[in-house]
């Protein structure tokens, strides 16, 4: 099985700090992403990276960076946390490798509250 | 822009009801997936469809993929308590990494 798993289930950071959150996957998938999740919006793509040392802006990147410095771990990076930025972020993970190439594979998430 | 529309937006049953959930697009997609999320939870995928008119069963739920690959429904048979959750729908568009995703249906089964 595919696990997908999150550093921390539950942040909470006060504005103006940085903020990282960590995504390790045990699968050797070549593609990893990270989301922010909020009531009446739905999951919305911040970055996703499809090799080691290369990232891509997803649809809404403005206040975030990531890094990608090893296959199995995508780093979500809040460089100055503000209120706004309080929300539910997925990390996930996909491969190139087989058929269903597109199918990610979810961690379990972590709510973060910004103060 | 939210290329996928998921229908109904809540859907409250009781137990042992029939349910369908609808995924609509106006873009073809190359494939697309079914998950289901708990409160608190990260979504879990339950299916993937990728050849139009696919049909695949898992247990109670039925998920068809439509003939020209721009929507699908998945319809939940006797739903039990267990079934509740937030369904999501995504799609992986002909070209790229990232998937699309609608706002979900939120499936609260009452006994």
């Amino acid at each position: 099985d595919v696990k997908v798993t999150q550093s921390s289930r539950y942040l909470v950071k006060r504005t103006g700090e940085k903020v990282f959150l960590e995504c390790v996957q045990d699968m050797d998938h070549e593609n990893m992403f990270w989301y922010r999740q909020d009531p009446g919006l739905g999951l919305r793509l911040i970055y996703f990276s499809y090799d080691v040392k290369m990232k891509e802006k997803g649809d809404i990147p403005e206040g975030y960076s990531v890094s990608r410095e090893k296959k199995e771990r995508f780093s979500l990076i809040l460089e100055s946390a503000s209120t706004n930025q309080t929300s539910m972020y997925l990390c996930a993970s996909s491969s190139r490798r087989d058929r269903d190439q597109e199918t990610q594979y979810f961690g379990p998430g972590t709510r973060l509250l910004v103060l | 822009t939210q290329l996928l529309e998921q229908s109904p937006q809540f859907l409250s049953i009781q137990e042992g009801e029939n349910l369908t959930v609808y995924c609509n697009s106006s873009s073809v997609f190359s494939s697309l997936q079914w998950y289901r999320q708990e409160p608190g939870e990260g979504p879990v995928l339950l299916v993937t469809v990728v050849t139009g008119g696919e049909v695949k069963k898992l247990k109670r739920l039925t998920f068809q993929f439509g003939d020209a690959r721009k929507d699908s429904s998945l319809h939940i048979t006797a739903a039990q308590p267990g079934d509740t959750g937030l369904y999501l729908c995504a799609g992986a568009p002909n070209s790229g990494y990232a998937l699309n995703f609608g706002k979900g249906t939120s499936l609260l089964v009452t006994p």
